[in-house]
């Protein structure tokens, strides 16, 4: 089973910040199976981007998605007050799909 | 719009099986797949694997063999899953969501609202 692990596990911020989410893979998922998801208390996850670096439908343009191999980034390049919430990724290069634990970004 | 509902919230008793329903609308029901994720209670996702609605083909994730079922019933575009022997640990909320195609899943989008099933003596 791969293991996704997503770094820092809180991520602390003003609206207008960059932000720099880390998802790290235990092997090679090579550079087109990862996708992230965007997830809001209570609501259901939303998909972000896939394919790595792909935004999905009606995704803003400051979502983008890069990295190969082992390391993905998911970056939001400026933070919009709804922007806060917890991001999850997950490949589909190996079987069972997995999830990493998530990423919380709050407001500072 | 493509949309997923879910059947209500359940609440069964150690050892009982749960049927949770997931009614798409939308697009073309066999054109893709549908995966079964689960969330307990402040915790992170869970795939448990997922059914192409094209062939009925099934991939479960090893945790879940043998204890849970993917159905479909193309005629009214609707998933299931039978989750039995249910445990505490089962508690949580179980999401429905459409794979990318029909013959191998990948991401997931769109998602249904969700299902809580609590497992509770």
């Amino acid at each position: 089973e791969i293991v996704l692990t997503q770094s820092p596990g809180t991520l602390s911020l003003s609206p207008g910040e960059r932000a720099t989410l880390s998802c790290r893979a235990s092997q090679s998922i090579g550079s087109n199976y990862l996708a992230w998801y965007q997830q809001k208390p209570g609501q259901a996850p939303r998909l972000l981007i896939y394919g790595t670096s792909s935004r999905a439908t009606d995704i803003p343009e400051r979502f983008s998605g890069s990295g190969s191999g082992t390391d993905f980034t998911l970056t939001i390049s400026r933070l919009e007050p709804e922007d806060f919430a917890v991001y999850y990724c997950q490949q589909y290069r190996g079987s069972p799909r997995t999830f990493g634990q998530g990423t919380k970004v709050e407001i500072k | 719009q493509v949309q997923l509902m879910q059947s209500g919230a359940e609440v069964k008793k150690p050892g009982a099986s749960v049927t949770v329903s997931c009614k798409s609308s939308g697009y073309t029901f066999t054109n893709f797949g549908i995966s079964w994720v689960r969330q307990a209670p402040g915790q992170g996702l869970e795939w448990m694997g997922w059914i192409s609605a094209y062939n009925g083909k099934t991939n479960y994730a090893q945790k879940f063999q043998g204890r849970v079922t993917f159905t479909t019933d193309t005629s009214t575009s609707t998933a299931y899953m039978e989750l039995r022997s249910l445990r505490s640990d089962d508690t949580a909320v179980y999401y429905c969501a459409r794979d990318s195609n029909y013959y191998d899943p990948n991401w997931f989008d769109p998602w249904g609202q969700g299902t809580l099933v609590t497992v509770s003596s």
